[in-house]
């Protein structure tokens, strides 16, 4: 079935640091990609997404190119803040369409 | 714009309790998800409903059973719970079967002691 791997964490960086986390996904087919973020405390927010190959996804300064050909989905930012400190997820529908599958989870901290 | 609310934000119940956890979906959204988020873990899928009926089953224990209601809000009830039932349940909603609206709501917070 359908499945999402992305990198441990904590990712812990400087305030205006440049940001990856990977993504790799296994899936038949083409499926969606998304990245959410959980901030301390809140719920989950959808991110960005990308619905077919070599769509690129952005939002806040954060991109995600879907690349079929390495089956990735690494999330990017040039220039973190204090305020991105989050867990991300990466995550992609389930072999039904009625669920989402989601990585581990990466929880960023960047300090000042 | 309205978001997917649920209640209560925080639970607290003792073990071989009962639970009630609601979910109000975006209006006009008729498909409904439940996950179960545990300490520093990803979320799971629990169960779905679209238009009332069940559309998919996930890691939901027998204990728990689900409902969409005919105004598409929906119930997670829990029961004789365990220690191990603590997490936060997220419900999230869409138009649609499709994934590509999937808006959660902030969760409900259950601690079980």
């Amino acid at each position: 079935g359908n499945s999402v791997t992305q990198m441990e964490g904590p990712v812990t960086l400087s305030e205006e640091a440049f940001l990856t986390i990977n993504c790799t996904y296994t899936a038949t087919g083409y499926p969606s990609l998304f990245w959410y973020v959980q901030y301390p405390g809140e719920g989950l927010q959808l991110l960005l997404k990308a619905t077919k190959a070599d769509d690129k996804g952005s939002n806040k300064g954060f991109e995600a190119t879907y690349r079929k050909e390495t089956t990735s989905f690494h999330l990017e930012k040039g220039s973190v803040q204090v305020s991105d400190s989050a867990v991300y997820f990466c995550a992609l529908p389930g072999d039904s369409s009625y669920k989402l599958i989601f990585g581990s989870g990466t929880r960023l901290l960047v300090r000042p | 714009a309205a978001g997917v609310i649920q209640s209560p934000r925080h639970l607290i119940k003792e073990k071989r309790e009962t639970a009630t956890l609601k979910c109000y979906p975006i209006p006009r959204h008729d498909t409904v998800y439940w996950y179960q988020q545990g300490p520093g873990q990803d979320p799971q899928f629990l169960i779905s409903f679209y238009e009332k009926m069940q559309s998919d089953k996930g890691s939901i224990p027998d204990r728990f059973s689900a409902q969409q209601f005919s105004d598409y809000h929906s119930e997670l009830n829990m029961s004789s719970l365990e220690l191990g039932d603590s997490a936060l349940y997220f419900c999230a909603s869409s138009l649609g079967v499709s994934p590509y609206g999937y808006t959660f709501g902030s969760g409900t917070r259950l601690t079980v002691v």
